[in-house]
């Protein structure tokens, strides 16, 4: 199984300011990773996947990065709705795995 | 416009059965897998498995095998998670989601959730 490790799991930002999220997978993963945001009592909202596809309806200021084993998603300018939880999920091998999410919080 | 529809929320007793939702909608269903997932209380996501409504072959995540049964009813574009023995540690919220292809295995589609509780 693919373990898949997120950091921090909480950041503090400003709003306004630009965020930085990691995951990093236990093995190669290629480009295949997504990742998603949750807010409190919502499902999980697909942002981005191929490691930096954005989804339909995602914001410009959100970007993914990365491949192999090392990812990040990047908030640009970061809006008062975007301090939420943010997951990043592998799709290389089965079973499929997501990793414990990083919080990103109002500093 | 696609949408995911899951049943409401289920209070429940340790030992007794149960099987939720997940209709969907705006799509062809049988063309999509559908995928489950558990969010445990102030918890992440964790994979469970997916069906595929055309011809109901399934894949289970090993840590859950053999806890839960996945199936569907395609005339009713309806996918189905059961359990036949619910124990306290069930509790979560379980969200079904459309699976944007075999193999680039990523859930473009989510349904609403289904909270689970399960209390003597």
């Amino acid at each position: 199984e693919i373990v898949m490790t997120q950091s921090p799991a909480t950041l503090s930002v400003s709003p306004g300011e630009r965020a930085t999220l990691s995951c990093r997978a236990s093995q190669n993963i290629n480009y295949n990773l997504a990742w998603y945001q949750q807010k409190p009592g919502q499902a999980p909202r697909l942002l981005i996947h191929g490691a930096s596809t954005r989804a339909t309806g995602t914001p410009a200021r959100f970007s993914g990065s990365g491949s192999e084993t090392e990812f990040t998603l990047t908030i640009s300018s970061l809006q008062s709705e975007d301090f939420t939880v943010y997951y990043c999920q592998q799709y290389s091998n089965w079973p499929l795995t997501f990793g414990g999410g990083t919080k990103v919080e109002v500093k | 416009e696609v949408q995911l529809v899951q049943s409401g929320t289920e209070v429940k007793k340790p030992g007794e059965s149960l099987k939720i939702s997940c209709k969907g909608s705006g799509y062809i269903f049988t063309k999509f897998w559908i995928a489950w997932m558990r969010q445990m209380p102030g918890k992440g996501l964790e994979w469970m498995g997916i069906i595929y409504p055309g011809d109901s072959d399934t894949r289970y995540s090993p840590s859950f095998q053999g806890q839960v049964t996945m199936s569907v009813d395609k005339s009713i574009d309806t996918a189905y998670l059961q359990w036949t023995s619910l124990k306290a540690s069930d509790t979560a919220v379980f969200y079904c989601a459309r699976l944007f292809l075999y193999g680039d295995s990523y859930f473009d589609y989510w349904g609403q959730g289904t909270l689970v509780t399960v209390s003597s």
